[in-house]
């Protein structure tokens, strides 16, 4: 079973902090995902990294993908309020017919205004 | 707008029940998914079809879960009895297969389910 530690676990800061919440495995994937889930909706996907060492940017937010692609991390510039919620990362494994994510627990994070 | 449906949305039912959730995938997706949700486990994968034939569900306990397609428009999961430990949000997520390292996964809002 691959596992995927997302830390911290809770996250509560200021409007206009920053913030870095990390995604670590022991497992090699694929690719792997971000999602942010508002309460009493499903997971939206914010982005993929594929290649290792890639670094994509939307808008205040930053995601990079390990060297080695085990791992990930997610800063998000100026905090805003509206960036609350659950995030997730998800690992994929793919080969052949088969794809399927194994996500963490995520980070629960909350912008005060 | 595309979007994922499911129902119910939410669901209280007594300990040995039947339950079952309905998932509408996007139209032309051909990959279904159907994950759990709990605070302490997470985002569970418990199934998943492609072009409707089940592909995984080692997710699943076998005993009393069930998940099937009967039409390119209609995923179900099943539970027979249900039990609290049950309780939990279940969701449902489309997908369209080839483009594996970018598939994106769209979620429905989930089946929030208690079982008392």
């Amino acid at each position: 079973t691959q596992l995927l530690e997302q830390s911290p676990q809770f996250l509560s800061i200021q409007e206009g902090e920053n913030l870095t919440v990390y995604c670590n495995s022991s497992s090699v994937f694929s690719s792997l995902q971000w999602y942010r889930q508002e309460p009493g909706e499903g997971p939206v996907l914010l982005v993929t990294v594929v290649t290792g060492g890639e670094v994509k940017k939307l808008k205040r937010l930053t995601f990079q993908f390990g060297d080695a692609r085990k791992d990930s991390s997610l800063h998000i510039t100026a905090a805003q309020p509206g960036d609350t919620g659950l995030y997730l990362c998800a690992g994929a494994i793919s080969g052949g017919s088969n794809y399927k994510l194994t996500f963490g627990k995520g980070t629960l994070l909350t912008v005060n205004p | 707008d595309a979007r994922v449906t499911q129902t119910p949305r939410h669901k209280v039912t007594e300990m040995g029940q039947e339950v079952t959730m309905r998932c509408q995938p996007i139209l032309g997706h051909n990959t279904v998914f159907w994950y759990r949700q709990t605070m302490m486990q997470g985002l569970e994968l418990l199934a998943y079809f492609r072009n409707r034939a089940p592909l995984d569900d080692s997710g699943m306990p076998k005993d009393r879960f069930s998940a099937e397609m009967p039409d390119a428009t209609l995923a179900t999961l099943k539970i027979q009895p249900s039990e609290p430990r049950d309780s939990a949000v279940y969701f449902c997520a489309s997908g369209l297969v080839p483009l594996l390292q970018k598939e994106t996964q769209y979620f429905g809002p989930g089946t929030r389910l208690l079982v008392l």
